[in-house]
């Protein structure tokens, strides 16, 4: 069954380091999303990503986030200089469409700890 | 504005007793549905979803879900527990915004089993 494949599983870094989070979406999925979860609390939407340009972000997703879909595979979520507070997992996801009847499939995770 | 509650934080039962995992949205229109799962490492599982019609749906694993628009419900359900069944469980709702859908996803409920 086509998977959504993350990297690295798990990160670990000092607070200001700049981050990329990537992620390799099903091949004919055309939409691309990412989630976080903080530890104890809800999934929630970041930004999600089309024809290489965001469509749609939340306000968590501020001038410290970027997305970018560098090549015809991944899909990478950068921080450009980490907070405390950004520690969580991150989840990435792609659909074939938008329509509500399009399911997400998302990928593991990748948990990061910003110390 | 969309919301999705899950009353229940953590619940125990044991293996074989039957389960009902609780759910209530909040959306204006139709909502689409959707229950994941998250097992310990791993990613956001669908277990199943609600677009329209039947409002008992089946999903993989043995667990079904009832829509009940008079509630603004969709509880979770299966009849016998079994241990692989511990895991995180997510309620979510597809939320509409300026064409493109975003998952709203409820608290989760950590479901134990006893052997």
């Amino acid at each position: 069954e086509p998977e959504v494949t993350q990297t690295p599983s798990h990160q670990v870094t000092q607070m200001g380091q700049e981050v990329i989070l990537r992620c390799v979406p099903i091949s004919n999925h055309l939409y691309f999303y990412w989630y976080r979860q903080i530890l104890g609390q809800k999934v929630e939407f970041l930004v999600s990503f089309y024809n290489n340009e965001i469509s749609e972000k939340s306000e968590i997703f501020d001038d410290q986030f970027s997305v970018e879909r560098p090549d015809g595979s991944n899909f990478t979520l950068k921080i450009r200089s980490t907070k405390l507070e950004d520690s969580a997992m991150y989840f990435c996801a792609s659909s074939e469409g938008v329509s509500g009847a399009n399911v997400l499939t998302f990928g593991a995770g990748s948990r990061l700890t910003v110390l | 504005a969309q919301s999705v509650t899950q009353p229940d934080i953590h619940i125990t039962v044991s293996e074989g007793a039957s389960l009902e995992l609780r759910c209530n949205y909040s959306y204006g229109a139709t909502p689409y549905l959707f229950w994941y799962v998250q097992s310990p490492g791993q990613g956001l599982q669908l277990l199943l979803k609600y677009f329209s019609g039947d409002t008992l749906v089946q999903g993989i694993k043995g667990f079904e879900a009832e829509f009940k628009r008079s509630q603004s419900s969709f509880n979770l359900r299966k009849p016998s527990v079994h241990w692989s069944d511990a895991a995180e469980y997510f309620c979510a709702v597809a939320a509409f915004s300026g064409g493109y859908n975003k998952l709203i996803f409820g608290a989760g409920t950590r479901l134990a089993v006893h052997p």
